[in-house]
């Protein structure tokens, strides 16, 4: 079945880049997300992309797909204590518009160092 | 501003009680999700609903059940609650691939 890899701890400092990465081993994943938990809470999508595109960057976000390699990546520059959070990969699977269901990575647990 | 609500926040139960998560949602959304995450924060999926009388069981075997019985409703029932059952619970609603789900802020259930 459907596999999603994350390495589980990331450290950083503050103002420094952090970069969060993910691997997946579905070829026909269409969207891929990254999540955001913060301690008590839901998950809160941040960012999606599609397969056909290799970048998408939004504000402090920068996603990066690689298809040959099944990898993904979310770049958070100038990163803040606020940033500290588990982060989850996730990829849709399923065919069609009536259903579909999404496989997440175990998550990265971020820790910002003031 | 959350679309979708889980209630209760926190519940401490004892080991045979009968209980029920409730979670709703106002966004009209067909998909609706029912997730067990366990302190080493792994997402595993309980069960699932496609729409209004259309419930499956996920990749996770539960003894819990779900209905869903009205779009907006999607409740998940403990019969007879176990200390094993402890763990946070999340429920999310789905309506496209591009905006992916919207999560609840989730139940912390403790079985005494």
């Amino acid at each position: 079945g459907e596999d999603v890899e994350q390495s589980l701890f990331l450290s950083v400092r503050e103002g420094d880049s952090s970069v969060i990465n993910c691997t997946y081993t579905d070829s026909s994943s269409t969207y891929l997300y990254w999540y955001k938990q913060e301690p008590g809470a839901g998950l809160q999508l941040l960012t999606y992309i599609f397969s056909n595109m290799d970048m998408k960057q939004d504000q402090r976000l920068t996603v990066l797909l690689n298809k040959k390699d099944k990898h993904l990546s979310l770049r958070i520059a100038d990163t803040q204590t606020g940033d500290s959070a588990i982060y989850f990969c996730a990829e849709s699977n399923g065919s069609g518009a009536g259903s579909y269901q999404l496989t997440f990575g175990k998550g990265t647990k971020l820790s910002v160092i003031p | 501003e959350a679309d979708i609500y889980q209630t209760p926040r926190y519940l401490v139960i004892g080991t045979g009680k009968k209980i029920t998560l409730e979670c709703s949602q106002t966004m009209g959304h067909d998909k609706m999700y029912w997730y067990q995450q366990d302190p080493g924060m792994e997402l595993h999926l309980i069960h699932y609903s496609y729409g209004v009388n259309s419930t499956e069981k996920g990749d996770l075997s539960s003894e819990s059940t779900v209905s869903r019985i009205r779009t907006e409703h999607f409740p998940l029932t403990l019969e007879s609650a176990r200390p094993s059952h402890t763990s946070q619970y999340l429920c999310a609603s789905s309506d496209s691939r591009e905006d992916g789900y919207t999560f609840g802020s989730g139940t912390r259930l403790t079985v005494v």
